[in-house]
Parts: structure tokens; C-alpha cells; sequence
């Protein structure tokens, strides 16, 4: 089944050191984005690609980066995370930004 | 700036009553509207998208329809039954590719 991935499921950091989270697919979507969502809150968007352009939304701190190598993979970097970022990291795709699908998400605490 | 709002933000109800779930959003200028489901813990699931052209659109017990002019949108999910239970995330999509999530309404269906 063509799907959304995102690893790992779980990722334990410690507080400052940098970290990596994965997101593929195998939808062939062009665009991709990153969400994070802190609990009982709504999925604010960090940032997305379309095809190879990186946007970036204005509130997002410089904290954040983020890779994408070709079509079916994007990372989410965050360089120094500290006790503020633990939240569950969402990846989704769409097909030149119509509907939305989501992967599985990524919980992240930060210790 | 495109606002979405979900009330109640919580409902429980006994098993084979209708839900009724409300989205509310302040700019009508919007290209589709698509609701999500979510577990605790997951990703979000595609549940309906509707476009700003269509009035409802329907998938086995659930029924979304959209009112664009007054701001709208509302989930009907028939017989209720206690794997619904989950939080459901409306989301406006307007121009780019970005979408603007209401605060989610957790509900519980109780045997």
C-alpha cells in the first residue's frame, strides 16, 4: 500500500543535542511538509517543499531545518533542541497540495 | 488570517447515537476543507475532502457537508460506535499550500 513513513517512532534526545527525524513515501507526491503538534493542540506547520522549493512559515524558529534529497524523502533537523520541543512531529504529502496525508508521526522527548 | 473553530471541543455520547461534529472558519476565500481523524498517540487520518465547489460528500456512515458563504462545515457519523471514539481535526486549505486546523473535538462514545 502506497504509504506515509516516518522514523523512528519514538526518538529520546537529550536536551542540546542535535537530532534527525525521517519522513518517506511512496505516494510520488511532490509536496511534503512538516507539522508539530504539542498535546491537546492543533498541527502547526513548520515548513514544506514543493517539488525542490523550500518554505519556510515565518513563525518557525531557526532551530528547525530541514533536507529534502529527492522525491520520496525529507528530514526534519533540529539542531539544539531544547525541553520546549518535545511534541509529536508529523509529515505529510500531498499531490501539488490537494489533499493531505499523513504519516504516523514521531514523539519526541527531550531530556 | 483564516481562523477554524471546533465546538464543543468535547463530546461524549451512548453507542448508535449520531455525532455532530461542527468546523466554523472566518474566510469563506477557501479552495477545500478536509476532516481528519486522530487517535491518541498517531498521525492523522484523511477522513473527507470537500471542495470549496461541492456541498457534502459522503464515505459508508460518515456525511460532511460546507456551507462556504456562512463558514461551515459539519461531520454527521451515523450510529455511533465505541471505535469512534478519537479527536476529529477540521482544516481549511485556501490559497498555497497550506492548511489551517481547528482546535479538534475529542470525542467518546461509551457502550
Amino acid at each position: 500500500d502506497a504509504m506515509v513513513i516516518q522514523n523512528p517512532r519514538y526518538q529520546v534526545t537529550q536536551f542540546g543535542k542535535p537530532v534527525t527525524l525521517s519522513c518517506s513515501q511512496t505516494l510520488n507526491h511532490n509536496v511534503m511538509y512538516w507539522y508539530q503538534q504539542k498535546s491537546s493542540q492543533a498541527p502547526k506547520l513548520l515548513f514544506h517543499y514543493y517539488d525542490k522549493d523550500f518554505n519556510n512559515e515565518a513563525d518557525t524558529p531557526d532551530n528547525f531545518q530541514s533536507r529534502r534529497p529527492n522525491t520520496s524523502f525529507c528530514f526534519l533537523d533540529i539542531r539544539s533542541p531544547g525541553l520546549g520541543d518535545a511534541a509529536m512531529y508529523l509529515c505529510a504529502t500531498s499531490l501539488d497540495g490537494y489533499e493531505q496525508y499523513f504519516g504516523p508521526g514521531t514523539r519526541l522527548t527531550v531530556t | 488570517k483564516q481562523e477554524v473553530t471546533q465546538i464543543p471541543a468535547a463530546l461524549s455520547v451512548p453507542e448508535g447515537e449520531n455525532l455532530v461534529l461542527n468546523c466554523s472558519f472566518t474566510d469563506s476565500a477557501i479552495y477545500n476543507l478536509q476532516w481528519f481523524r486522530q487517535d491518541p498517540g498517531k498521525g492523522l487520518t484523511s477522513l473527507l475532502l470537500i471542495q470549496s465547489s461541492q456541498r457534502e460528500q459522503t464515505s459508508g456512515r460518515l456525511n460532511a457537508s460546507l456551507d462556504k458563504s456562512s463558514g461551515r462545515s459539519t461531520l454527521y457519523i451515523a450510529a455511533s460506535q465505541p471505535g469512534d471514539s478519537a479527536t476529529y481535526l477540521c482544516a481549511v486549505k485556501a490559497a498555497g499550500n497550506k492548511l489551517t486546523f481547528g482546535g479538534g473535538t475529542r470525542v467518546l462514545v461509551k457502550p
